[in-house]
């Protein structure tokens, strides 16, 4: 099973600030088949990125997405209001799917 | 629009039985397969299950396998999950996800419905 771990656990960062998300994979993630989810406290989570890079439908291009083989990044460069959330790496490379513990966004 | 919508949680006690079904709209869903995953309260996201489109292929975390069931009913477009022998640790909002493409992440979640599991 592919452990992945986030960090920083909680990010406290003002509107306008970048934050820099880490993912880190126990081994590597095949086809760097890696995703991010931002979770909202009552809602669905919501498909962020996937295939470590590729923004999915309805997110700014603020948001980007780096890395591979077992180090992944998720940068906001520009944090509004609206992204203050936490956000889940996700692994689709093996079996079992696996999911990161989450980084939260707050704001500072 | 796809929309995912479950119901069948609520307070069980231990060893007992509950049935989650996810009805399904916007979408052919026998194109597609389909996962459960949960949240325990103040934790994570943690993959339970999944099956492919055609309902002849089923995965699960190790820590359900053997108690929960995933199954699906594409002529009633509604995916379920029977959760048998349920555990305190098997308390969590489960939310039913659509995979995109069968590729293993998922493009469209449900808003989840709450499994308590407590005497």
């Amino acid at each position: 099973e592919i452990v992945l771990t986030q960090s920083p656990g909680t990010l406290s960062l003002s509107p306008g600030e970048r934050a820099t998300l880490s993912c880190r994979a126990s081994q590597s993630v095949s086809g760097n088949h890696l995703a991010w989810y931002q979770k909202k406290p009552g809602q669905a989570p919501r498909l962020l990125m996937y295939g470590a890079s590729r923004r999915a439908t309805g997110f700014p291009d603020r948001f980007s997405g780096s890395g591979s083989g077992t180090d992944f990044t998720l940068t906001i460069s520009r944090l509004e209001p609206e992204d203050f959330a936490v956000y889940y790496c996700q692994q689709y490379g093996s079996t079992p799917l696996t999911f990161g513990g989450g980084t939260k966004v707050e704001i500072k | 629009e796809v929309q995912l919508l479950e119901s069948g949680g609520g307070l069980v006690q231990p060893g007992g039985s509950l049935r989650l079904s996810c009805a399904a709209s916007g979408f052919t869903l026998r194109s597609y397969a389909m996962n459960w995953v949960r949240q325990a309260p103040g934790k994570g996201l943690e993959w339970v299950s999944a099956i492919n489109g055609r309902g002849d292929k089923t995965y699960y975390a190790d820590s359900v396998k053997g108690r929960f069931t995933i199954s699906r009913d594409n002529s009633k477009n509604t995916l379920y999950l029977q959760m048998n022998s349920l555990r305190a640790e098997d308390t969590a909002v489960y939310f039913c996800a659509k995979e995109k493409e069968s590729s293993g992440f998922f493009d469209s979640w449900g808003q989840g419905t709450l499994v308590t599991v407590s005497s």
